[in-house]
């Protein structure tokens, strides 16, 4: 069936560090591939998406492509900040099926 | 922006209770969504709906029920709240389509629900 893998945390780092943070699927078909961000006390927010293989989405200095070859969509940023802090959740979508979220990878940045 | 709107940020109640969770979105959008938030599980669907007065069994519906009178409004129902229920409680919505994929989902700022 279908499904998705998401690092574990939590993550730290030290500001100015590199991240990644890995997600991968499983499906029978090529889902819609989302990276959500949820900062403390809020809902989740939209960070960036891809929809078709080799689409790389980008936002806020974040990016991740969309790997069909390794069924994968892992989030790297080059230089992480404190504000960065926050837990990040991958959500592929499967055709018809319902939205799966990963279980999310709380990240803490230290000054 | 798109703006979904929970009715409670906090909310206290006790067992055997019935408690009503609403959320309203101001987008027009047709499909809106109930999810559970607890630690090392992520985010798991409760109930889903892609039109008014329709609605879809997520993952964990046990326990729950929902409402959709008008478009904009989606209420989550606890029958007879119980201690296990006791978690943060995320709607969404997203626009339609003839299938809900490749649509971002745009959640409100959620209600922590604690049962006693």
């Amino acid at each position: 069936g279908n499904s998705v893998t998401q690092m574990e945390g939590p993550v730290t780092l030290s500001e100015e560090a590199f991240l990644t943070i890995n997600c991968t699927y499983t499906a029978t078909g090529y889902p819609s591939l989302f990276w959500y961000v949820q900062y403390p006390g809020e809902g989740l927010q939209l960070l960036l998406k891809a929809t078709k293989a080799d689409d790389k989405g980008s936002n806020k200095g974040f990016e991740a492509t969309y790997r069909k070859e390794t069924t994968s969509f892992h989030l790297e940023k080059g230089s992480v900040q404190v504000s960065d802090s926050a837990v990040y959740f991958c959500a592929p979508t499967f055709g018809n099926e319902k939205l799966t979220f990963g279980t999310g990878t709380r990240l803490t940045i230290i000054p | 922006d798109v703006k979904v709107t929970q009715s409670s940020r906090y909310l206290v109640k006790r067992t055997g209770e019935k408690v009503f969770l609403e959320c309203v979105q101001d987008m027009d959008h047709e499909n809106m969504f109930w999810y559970r938030q607890d630690p090392g599980l992520g985010l798991r669907l409760i109930y889903f709906s892609y039109d008014v007065k329709m609605k879809e069994k997520g993952d964990i519906p046990e326990g729950y029920s929902v409402s959709r009178e008008k478009k904009e409004r989606f209420s989550l129902i606890l029958e007879s709240a119980s201690t296990n229920q006791t978690s943060m409680y995320l709607c969404a919505s997203s626009r339609g389509t003839t299938s809900y994929s490749n649509q971002p989902q745009h959640f409100g700022d959620g209600t922590r629900l604690s049962i006693l």
